[in-house]
């Protein structure tokens, strides 16, 4: 297994800009989700998906766009990015929608850099 | 919203010593996870524990919910265990908070 995977791993971007940050997992996960980490802070929870073609937002969702049409597929779209929009945002994946009973296992990040 | 507040925020210790993370939580939640992020970034879960004591080799945590608190103990610290510890607690269903960390430097 791969496990949850994200690319790109850097991304430097202007700001209006759009991208999609893309994250996978191969290990036929219900429960999905993305984080940004701003120095000197613990991750903020942008986004969640419990199974495919349902989504949420979490604590920071303004800004940002999911959509979950595979059980392994969850990516986020920067519309119009802004430079507060500068980040390290991680994808984590779970067997089951329900947080507590099972372990979260987190990709390897993206550094967003916006100008 | 909940507040999730970790404390010491760093800590340096040498090789060999014991330690105490503690994280407090303004409300009740449902569970609550502890993770090590290492120097390189990468997250790992170390422990999911809403309530009692749990144990991984070096590593212990105990969890009071109803006195909003939990514990994660290192003991005999190694330079491998350097590195940012968080916890993560889940309100409202699916809603993960988590703290601002403690940051663990320990000198061989």
């Amino acid at each position: 297994n791969a496990g949850v995977t994200q690319t790109p791993k850097f991304q430097v971007l202007k700001t209006g800009q759009s991208m999609t940050l893309q994250c996978a997992q191969d290990m036929n996960h219900e429960y999905m989700s993305w984080y940004r980490q701003d120095p000197g802070m613990g991750l903020r929870l942008i986004h969640y998906s419990v199974g495919a073609g349902i989504t949420d937002q979490g604590e920071v969702p303004n800004g940002y766009n999911v959509s979950r049409s595979t059980t392994e597929d969850f990516p986020l779209r920067l519309l119009s990015a802004a430079p507060s929009q500068t980040s390290v945002y991680f994808c984590a994946s779970s067997y089951s929608a329900r947080f507590y009973s099972q372990t979260q296992y987190f990709g390897p990040g993206t550094r967003l850099l916006v100008l | 919203g909940i507040q999730v507040e970790q404390s010491p925020p760093d800590l340096i210790l040498q090789e060999g010593a014991n330690s105490t993370l503690r994280c407090n939580f303004s409300d009740s939640v449902n569970n609550l996870q502890w993770f090590h992020q290492n120097p390189w970034g990468q997250l790992i879960n170390l422990f999911y524990i809403p309530s009692g004591t749990k144990q991984n080799g070096r590593l212990s945590a105990t969890t009071v919910a109803t006195e909003r608190y939990s514990l994660l103990y290192i003991s005999s610290s190694q330079t491998t265990d350097s590195g940012v510890y968080f916890c993560a607690v889940e309100y409202n269903n699916n809603d993960m908070r988590f703290g601002a960390g403690t940051r663990l430097t320990v000198k061989p």
